[in-house]
């Protein structure tokens, strides 16, 4: 049973490019949350997707947009890259909407030059 | 606004030493609190988690907390910590099911 799993596992991006990360849930699961994790910080919640449609969102700027696919994966699209965006991007599934219990990925490594 | 507080960024013990790593949050109404481990090298795993009855939870590796509602905290404790506890340790909060909130962590070193 595969769990949560992220790619790419790394990313080199420029200020100004744009940039797709995806995310398939755990098996069974239908919700999934994005979240940053800055160096020597906690998880920041980005937003959660829940049958294709945004939910929930944390403060992050309209730059930080996302999709819920039929399927249930997803994609994190960040469009003109800071360098304040450098950061590990989490996704995180569960089986309800309510967070009951998260499984974490192992995340995207993204590094803005 | 919602927040998580862990008060120790940093936690150093030697192996058999007793732990207690504080969190305290800040918000009313219902709440699940939970304490997630990330071990060197690996993503995210769930600790333990409360939701009600108890306010003694058990979970793995022999880690509980306690959910004091009247000072909004919900620490974590480990009677004797071993070299494998390492780790760096976050504490979260779901209220109303909204989204869940994360402290900033505390990263614990076990030394042998």
């Amino acid at each position: 049973d595969a769990g949560v799993t992220q790619s790419p596992t790394h990313l080199i991006k420029t200020r100004g490019q744009q940039v797709t990360l995806r995310c398939s849930p755990k098996s069974g699961h239908d919700t999934v949350s994005w979240y940053q994790q800055a160096l020597g910080q906690g998880p920041q919640f980005i937003f959660q997707y829940y049958e294709e449609e945004e939910r929930q969102r944390g403060n992050f700027p309209d730059r930080f947009s996302g999709h819920q696919f039929p399927n249930y994966s997803s994609e994190l699209n960040v469009n003109a890259l800071l360098l304040g965006d450098s950061a590990l991007y989490l996704c995180a599934s569960s089986g309800t909407a309510n967070n009951e219990k998260l499984f974490f990925g192992s995340g995207t490594q993204l590094s803005v030059l | 606004a919602q927040s998580v507080s862990q008060h120790n960024h940093h936690v150093i013990l030697s192996e058999a030493a007793s732990l207690e790593l504080g969190c305290n949050y800040s918000y009313g109404g219902t709440v699940n609190l939970f304490w997630y481990v990330q071990y060197p090298g690996q993503h995210l795993q769930l600790l333990l988690k409360y939701f009600s009855g108890d306010p003694l939870v058990k979970g793995i590796k022999g880690f509980e907390a306690e959910f004091i509602k009247s000072k909004f905290s919900f620490n974590l404790r480990k009677p004797s910590v071993q070299w494998s506890d390492t780790a760096e340790y976050f504490c979260a909060v779901n209220a109303n099911n909204n989204d869940m909130r994360f402290g900033a962590g505390t990263r614990l070193t076990v030394k042998p």
